[in-house]
């Protein structure tokens, strides 16, 4: 059965470094979406993307990041200079043309020291 | 304000018994749908329901709409210790940007 995947699984950064985090969309959807979840809080939407561009996206959602669907399989996150408060699970979820439901990835946790 | 309350938010009940969950919302929605979420996991789609429908089943589930009253259930029947896990609702909003906006959640505990 097709699924979404994430990697990595966890990440350690440091304050003010960059990260990537990586997702591969089910392979016929066409629109994708990344979320985050702080610990013990509610799953936040960021962005949702669809013809290689934002469709939209929440006020947590700031300069520092940035979605890039570089070839035809990857969808990445980027956050340009990590804070603490960055450190949270990272869902990427992808939908099909027509369809209501998504599919969420496994997620990654990333860690901002 | 927020979009997608559940209550309770902790629930702890015996292996057999009915499981309730509720979510409101304030916003007009396409559709809304459930999630579950065991600890440190991905989200797990559970069931959606639209807007113009009013009750549908899955399984053991069985959800629940009223548009009127902005409000959702999630009912679990026969409920087993496998099902102990967070339960989120999630709203859909097609405002051109296709948003999905979750609840807090609801922390099901279903003792064996």
């Amino acid at each position: 059965e097709p699924e979404v995947t994430q990697t990595p699984s966890h990440q350690v950064t440091q304050m003010g470094q960059e990260v990537i985090l990586r997702c591969v969309p089910i392979s016929n959807h066409l629109y994708f979406y990344w979320y985050r979840q702080i610990l013990g809080q509610k799953v936040e939407f960021l962005v949702s993307f669809y013809n290689n561009e934002i469709s939209e996206k929440s006020e947590i959602f700031d300069d520092q990041f940035s979605v890039e669907r570089p070839d035809g399989s990857n969808f990445t996150l980027k956050i340009r200079s990590t804070k603490l408060e960055d450190s949270a699970m990272y869902f990427c979820a992808s939908r099909e043309q027509g369809a209501a439901e998504q599919f969420f990835g496994p997620g990654t946790r990333l860690t901002v020291l | 304000s927020q979009q997608g309350e559940e209550d309770p938010q902790a629930l702890s009940i015996q292996e057999g018994e009915n499981a309730t969950m509720n979510c409101s919302y304030k916003t007009s929605i396409n559709n809304l749908q459930w999630y579950r979420q065991n600890s440190g996991r991905g989200l797990v789609h559970l069931i959606l329901i639209r807007s113009n429908e009013r009750e549908k089943h899955s399984g053991r589930l069985r959800v629940t709409l009223d548009t009127s009253k902005k409000s959702s259930s999630l009912l679990i029947t026969a409920s087993r210790a496998a099902d102990t896990a967070s339960y989120f609702c999630a709203t859909f909003r097609n405002t051109g940007g296709f948003k999905t906006i979750f609840g807090a959640g609801t922390r099901l505990f279903v003792k064996a």
